[in-house]
């Protein structure tokens, strides 16, 4: 599959538990992002990395924990998750972070469930 | 920061007609408007953009317009489709200042065969 990745595709899991989403991207991209999108609040963005650096935390409680390794790889750690973090979570890259105006491409993204 | 309403919430029409979806925006420097079309299960995709230069642009069945006085922007789409039934976002940036983009909730259309 080419373009953004994102894997698992489906999580169920406990709210003790530890996981972690991860997300690739194939188009040589600097710029990547997370999303949540819940059925209350469509298109949340959650964090932004460049080159790297994040760039955006937007007030994301701090069991959510990104990290970006490399320009092509994002993670987002899990870990003690509430029923409410539910959510499709999407991930997105674009070439270059330039005021964000740059084409975003997302990833299928990875549907969770807290159980 | 900015604020993007999109009108309506769902619309539903007869396939072969048009339809038109609002979005209006609080930060008159935003300067960068795209349209993201998500089918039930998949990913979001761009379908078109405008930026702050031009007041319309089109593509096909598709065409947007940009009243930036008004700071409100509008989706078309002509002789509708049943493929063309999906959750269609817009949203909101500027090109100064690492700003986000900023998207609208998001409008449920259905085309009825």
């Amino acid at each position: 599959e080419t373009g953004v990745t994102q894997t698992p595709r489906h999580l169920v899991m406990g709210m003790t538990n530890k996981k972690s989403l991860k997300c690739e991207q194939h188009l040589g991209h600097n710029a990547m992002y997370w999303y949540k999108q819940s059925a209350k609040k469509p298109l949340e963005l959650m964090f932004v990395y460049s080159l790297e650096e994040r760039v955006e935390n937007n007030s994301v409680p701090s069991r959510f924990s990104p990290e970006c390794p490399n320009s092509s790889h994002l993670f987002l750690h899990l870990h003690t998750l509430q029923p409410e973090d539910s959510a499709l979570y999407l991930c997105a890259s674009s070439a270059n972070i330039a005021g964000f105006t740059d084409t975003q491409y997302f990833g299928p993204g990875t549907r969770l469930t807290v159980l | 920061g900015e604020n993007v309403e999109q009108h309506p919430s769902t619309l539903s029409v007869q396939e072969g007609d048009s339809a038109v979806i609002k979005c209006t925006y609080s930060d008159s420097a935003s300067n960068y408007f795209p349209w993201y079309k998500q089918e039930l299960g998949k990913r979001p995709q761009l379908i078109i953009d405008i930026r702050s230069n031009v007041g319309e642009k089109k593509d096909q069945r598709i065409a947007v317009t940009l009243n930036k006085t008004a700071k409100h922007f509008s989706l078309h789409i002509t002789e509708t489709q049943p493929e063309d039934s999906a959750v269609y976002f817009c949203a909101a940036s500027k090109s100064t200042g690492n700003t986000p983009l900023v998207f609208g909730k998001g409008t449920r259309l259905s085309v009825i065969a």
